[in-house]
């Protein structure tokens, strides 16, 4: 069975400095897709970064950024510049190619201190 | 992006009572849709995956007969907490699948009394 872990609880950092997020995961698949998820106070969950097991490239959207290691099975969500609406909890995700089904690790609350 | 919905958003309910949740695809249909249940401080737990047309699929330890699930149309799916008990309050959250991916409910908080 796949898994999703994420071994940082809980994170701090100062405003505009650069975090990172870890996330392993398990599969015995080779095609599947890994995800970020952002979840704030209001408890939306907002999709941050999506990355295709197949591509080599690591996603980048704006401020984010992923380092993908598919060997490694790590897949670390990295935010420059941080700014205090990034507080929020974030959840490291994994869906197979074969069915829909999104397996989400626990989650790491990050606190963006002012 | 596509929106999805959910109604209520809140509820408050007496032990005993059923309640209903609604999870609506607004801008797009979804013959998938799926059930989370999130207690506080933690990660999303899937319920069970809704099938348009056909029964929903549990996932191991949900029960069916107490959370009843019906994916009337290709928008619309409805989960319903059956003879709820305080226990089952909790923050319950739907999403909707599109091709690429899934798209979130702002979730319902459920409280029983």
């Amino acid at each position: 069975a796949q898994t999703v872990t994420q071994s940082q609880p809980e994170m701090s950092v100062q405003e505009a400095e650069t975090v990172t997020l870890s996330c392993t995961y398990d599969t015995s698949e080779s095609d599947y897709y890994l995800f970020w998820y952002k979840q704030p106070p209001s408890r939306q969950m907002i999709l941050v970064i999506r990355q295709e097991a197949y591509k080599q490239q690591n996603a980048t959207e704006n401020r984010f950024s992923v380092n993908f290691q598919k060997a490694a099975k790590s897949f670390s969500l990295k935010i420059s510049d941080s700014q205090l609406g990034d507080t929020a909890m974030y959840f490291c995700a994994y869906r197979g190619n074969r069915d829909d089904k999104i397996i989400f690790g626990k989650g790491t609350r990050l606190h963006i201190l002012p | 992006g596509a929106v999805v919905s959910q109604h209520p958003s809140r509820v408050i309910c007496k032990s005993g009572t059923s309640v209903k949740i609604e999870c609506r695809s607004l801008d797009f249909q979804a013959t998938t849709m799926f059930w989370y249940r999130q207690f506080p401080k933690q990660s999303l737990m899937l319920m069970a995956t809704s099938n348009e047309g056909s029964k929903a699929t549990y996932e191991q330890g949900v029960e069916k007969d107490k959370f009843l699930i019906n994916h009337a149309s290709l928008t619309l799916s409805t989960l319903t907490v059956t003879s709820a008990h305080p226990e089952d309050s909790s923050f319950y959250i739907c999403s909707a699948q599109t091709v690429h991916e899934q798209f979130f409910g702002p979730g319902t908080r459920l409280t029983v009394l």
